[in-house]
């Protein structure tokens, strides 16, 4: 089975650090992904890749930035954060068109 | 741009009856995705439908994509338990081929 990892399934962090989460898929997948869940909104595409050092937008990738060094690992960046950014993270990967396996998710809340 | 809304937003019912959570999309898809979330867990993939007026079932899970392309919808016969959490379509369409994902039904079964 495909797996991806997330560091870390909860954080808190105050408003104005530099806040990271990591990403890491097991399978050699090409595309990866980072995604916001909130009540009512379902999930939100913040920013994806297709390969290595390759990133684009997604819909919500203000105060966002992404890093792919290596195919296997996709990070998100939150330069400044900020109270409007506590959500739950989740990072997925997949090959090709293939639907998406998900990592498990960081709960990120900024105080 | 293309949106994919789902209802209802949450589902209440006694073990046994039956549920249905409906996915529309304002552009046709070329196809359809849905997930399930358990409660504190991650989306995990449940199907994929391409054809126009496709049924496909899954034990008691029934899930249909609309003639025009535009609609979905997942039905679940007898509803247990282990039905409990979050179903999210997602669709690929619209001019740029993403996956926009809808907002998600939560079901909360009673014993």
């Amino acid at each position: 089975d495909v797996k991806v990892t997330q560091s870390s399934r909860y954080l808190v962090k105050r408003t104005g650090e530099k806040v990271f989460l990591e990403c890491v898929q097991d399978m050699d997948h090409e595309n990866m992904f980072w995604y916001r869940q909130d009540p009512g909104l379902g999930l939100r595409l913040i920013y994806f890749s297709y390969d290595v050092k390759m990133k684009e937008k997604g819909d919500i990738p203000e105060g966002y930035s992404v890093s792919r060094e290596k195919k296997e690992r996709f990070s998100l960046i939150l330069e400044s954060a900020s109270t409007n950014q506590t959500s739950m993270y989740l990072c997925a990967s997949r090959p090709g068109p293939a639907p998406y396996t998900f990592g498990s998710g960081t709960r990120l809340t900024v105080v | 741009g293309q949106q994919v809304m789902q209802i209802p937003q949450y589902q209440h019912v006694q073990e046994g009856e039956d549920f249905t959570t409906y996915c529309n999309s304002s552009t046709t898809l070329s196809n359809i995705q849905w997930y399930k979330q358990r409660p504190g867990g991650h989306p995990v993939f449940l199907i994929q439908l391409v054809k126009s007026g496709e049924v496909k079932k899954q034990k008691r899970l029934t899930f249909q994509f609309g003639e025009a392309k535009k609609n979905s919808s997942l039905h679940i016969t007898a509803t247990q338990t282990t039905d409990v959490g979050t179903y999210f379509c997602a669709g690929r369409g619209g001019a740029t081929n993403k996956l926009i994902f809808g907002t998600g039904t939560l079901l909360a079964v009673q014993p």
